[in-house]
């Protein structure tokens, strides 16, 4: 089975110090795990994904994400954080299923992250 | 470069009542999915479909009813809406083949009274 566990449900930091949300997986397949982001009353928007190519994998807006297999991690940070980073940040995992080409799409709980003057 | 679109974005309904939204994905995009998110929460998923046929199923009522037409878009319809069905429906569409991303529409904000 396949599942997707974002460790901290809120994340406060002062603006300028380092971000760091913690994810982990499970997946009985090579994954492909993204990184999505949701501002107040809006959509959610792409940050990253990591498709078995460079286990360091960059973003938009100065996000990176690593993916550690023997840990099975994809934790996403940012060296510095601004103002307007505060969002809501939702670790995804695309696992095959056991018949089918389609693939589900496996959500973590999301972590709002707070940045603070 | 062409997004999802959905429509409407707003929609007011009294209980009771039937909603339609729609879901116009990205061009050859074959897959699509529907979520509902409710206020403070994460998006819980409701139905997808890949190639026109419904291909998983989550929490989605009875009451809730989906299709994907001949031209990829799809359409959520909602029956018998309760208040709290009032939440923001998201549909995201993507390309199957495993490493690519879901790409997520802007939104319908429906508001049951």
């Amino acid at each position: 089975a396949q599942s997707v566990t974002q460790l901290d449900s809120h994340v406060s930091v002062s603006e300028g110090t380092p971000v760091l949300l913690r994810c982990n997986y499970s997946s009985s397949y090579s994954p492909s795990l993204f990184w999505y982001v949701q501002h107040p009353n809006k959509g959610l928007q792409l940050l990253l994904k990591y498709t078995s190519a460079a286990t360091l994998v960059k973003g938009i807006n100065g996000f990176e994400a690593e993916f550690k297999k023997s840990e099975t991690s994809f934790h996403l940070t940012k060296p510095s954080a601004h103002m307007s980073d505060a969002a809501e940040y939702f670790c995804v995992v695309s696992a095959r299923p056991y018949a089918g080409n389609n693939r589900k799409l496996i959500w973590g709980l999301g972590t709002s992250l707070a940045v603070n003057p | 470069a062409a997004g999802v679109i959905q429509s409407p974005r707003h929609l007011i309904k009294e209980k009771r009542e039937t909603a339609t939204l729609k879901c116009y994905p990205i061009p050859r995009h074959d897959t699509v999915y529907w979520y509902q998110q409710g206020p403070g929460q994460d998006p819980q998923f409701l139905i997808s479909f890949y190639e026109k046929m419904q291909s998983d199923k989550g929490s989605i009522p009875d009451r809730f009813s989906a299709q994907q037409f001949s031209d990829y878009h799809s359409e959520l319809n909602m029956s018998s809406l309760e208040l709290g069905d009032s939440a923001l429906y998201f549909c995201a569409s993507r390309l199957q083949g495993g490493s690519t991303e879901a790409f997520f529409g802007q939104g319908t904000r429906l508001t049951v009274v």
